[in-house]
């Protein structure tokens, strides 16, 4: 079936460093999401993307549907960036659900 | 910022038991999903919905039930718990093809 490849599954980052995760579709996706689950379980949202690139302070979100993959950066990585990242997709033709990727888990140190 | 509340935050259940976990939305959304984390993992989509008094299943439906009596509410019911469902249970909405928003997440430990 339709699946959302994410990588890496874990990372670690100083402070101060940046990096890029990355989602991989196996078919054409509509949209994708990324999400951050903080160290209280929370899932934020952080990005909603149909096409192009998003930016929201030290986080930078690509999106290509042709190419078919997403890709999140973070620069400056702060110890609250600590958590699991998800990336999730929508598939063209059915927005009712998401497709998700396993998550990447990222550690910041000091 | 959108708006989802779930309750209990936590339960400890019995095996066999009834279960109901709830959730609330003031984001006028239509859609409205329960997922389960387990430890370690992704998210797995049990049950949603896109309008009142209307459910769908998801990936996982077996052993749970949904309701969905509003546009606001939106249940998820284990009718007999098992060993099995212990997980933390998100509750999220959306405006379907737009941002989800997820709930602070239920604790749900079947002894």
């Amino acid at each position: 079936g339709d699946q959302v490849e994410q990588s890496p599954s874990a990372l670690s980052l100083h402070e101060g460093t940046g990096s890029a995760l990355r989602c991989n579709f196996t078919t054409t996706m509509r949209a994708v999401q990324w999400f951050q689950q903080n160290s209280r379980g929370s899932l934020i949202n952080l990005f909603y993307l149909a096409s192009g690139t998003k930016e929201n302070g030290r986080l930078k979100s690509t999106f290509n549907s042709k190419e078919s993959y997403s890709t999140l950066h973070i620069r400056d990585a702060q110890l609250e960036d600590s958590g699991t990242y998800f990336c999730a997709a929508e598939n063209v033709g059915d927005n009712s659900k998401l497709i998700w990727g396993l998550g990447t888990s990222l550690v910041v140190n000091p | 910022e959108a708006a989802v509340t779930q309750s209990p935050r936590s339960k400890v259940a019995v095996t066999g038991g009834k279960v109901t976990l709830s959730c609330h939305q003031t984001n006028n959304h239509d859609y409205m999903y329960w997922y389960r984390q387990d430890t370690g993992h992704g998210l797995r989509l049990i049950h949603y919905s896109y309008v009142a008094d209307s459910t769908e299943k998801g990936d996982i439906p077996d052993g749970y039930k949904a309701s969905r009596p509003s546009q606001e509410n939106f249940s998820l019911i284990l009718e007999l718990a098992s060993l099995s469902q212990t997980a933390v249970y998100f509750c999220a909405s959306s405006a379907g093809g737009e941002r989800l928003f997820f709930g602070h997440g239920t604790k749900l430990s079947v002894l």
